[in-house]
C-alpha cells in the first residue's frame, strides 16, 4: 500500500542551525510528494512540492528532492529562525491511492533564539 | 478572501448529540475532503467528494455523514457524537479539472482552519 513515514520529533534547533526532517514513502506507481506546514492553531499550508523524480521543489529558504532511488523527499533548510516553529507533514498523491493524500504523521519543530 | 472557510472553530458537545461541520469554499474546486488529525496519528481522511452529488468513504468513515449538493459546500454530520471524535478536523480542496488524481497530485490542496471538536 500507499504510506508516508516522518522522523519522529520533536526537532529542537538554535537559531541559525541547518535543519533536516527525513521522510520516506512506499507507493505504486510515480506518486507527487509534498511537505506541508501547520503553525501554531493553523490549518495546514502548502510548503513545497515534486511532482517526478529529480525535481526539487524549494519555497522560503526551505527544499526538497525527489529522490526515487532512495523513496526519499527529506526536507532541508540551511539556517533557520524562530518563527519557523510548526509541525511539518511529508505527504504523497498517487493514482494508486485514489483521491486521497497520504500523510506522514508530522514532525514538530521548535527553534530558539 | 478566496480560501477554505470552516464553521465553527471550536465546539463541545456531549455524547450522544449530533451536529454539522460546515465547510465551504471559493475557489470552485472540484474536489472537496475532510480529514481528522489526532496526535501522532497525523491526518486521516473521513469523506471526500470529486463534485456535486458524489461523495465516497476514507480510511475512517465511521460515525459521519456527508453529502454536496453544490460545488461551494461540503458539511460534515456526526450522528451521535462519541469521545472517540474529539479531534482537530480539516476541510481540503483541489481542482480537479477533470482529469483525475494527476492533477490534484500537481495542484496540492487547500485546507481550511480546522475545527476543534471536544465530546465529553
Amino acid at each position: 500500500g500507499n504510506s508516508v513515514t516522518q522522523m519522529e520529533g520533536p526537532v529542537t534547533l538554535s537559531e541559525e542551525a541547518f535543519l533536516t526532517i527525513n521522510c520516506t514513502y512506499t507507493a505504486t506507481g510515480y506518486p507527487s510528494l509534498f511537505w506541508y506546514v501547520q503553525y501554531p492553531g493553523e490549518g495546514l499550508q502548502l510548503l513545497l512540492k515534486a511532482t517526478k523524480a529529480d525535481d526539487k521543489g524549494s519555497n522560503k529558504g526551505f527544499e526538497a528532492t525527489y529522490r526515487k532511488e532512495t523513496t526519499s523527499f527529506h526536507l532541508e533548510k540551511g539556517s533557520v529562525q524562530v518563527s519557523d516553529s510548526a509541525v511539518y507533514f511529508c505527504a504523497l498523491s498517487s493514482s494508486q491511492a485514489g483521491t486521497a493524500l497520504i500523510f506522514g504523521k508530522g514532525t514538530t519543530l521548535s527553534v530558539s533564539s | 478572501n478566496a480560501g477554505v472557510t470552516q464553521t465553527p472553530k471550536f465546539q463541545v458537545l456531549k455524547t450522544g448529540q449530533s451536529m454539522t461541520l460546515q465547510c465551504a469554499q471559493d475557489m470552485n474546486h472540484e474536489y472537496m475532503s475532510w480529514y481528522r488529525q489526532d496526535p501522532g496519528m497525523g491526518l486521516r481522511l473521513i469523506h471526500y467528494s470529486v463534485g456535486a452529488g458524489i461523495t465516497d468513504q476514507g480510511e475512517v468513515p465511521n460515525g459521519y455523514n456527508v453529502s454536496r449538493s453544490t460545488t461551494e459546500d461540503f458539511p460534515l454530520r456526526l450522528l451521535s457524537a462519541a469521545p472517540s471524535q474529539t479531534s482537530v478536523y480539516f476541510c481540503a480542496s483541489s481542482p480537479h479539472m477533470g482529469q483525475g488524481w494527476g492533477q490534484r497530485g500537481r495542484y496540492g490542496y487547500t485546507f481550511g482552519s480546522g475545527t476543534r471538536l471536544t465530546v465529553v
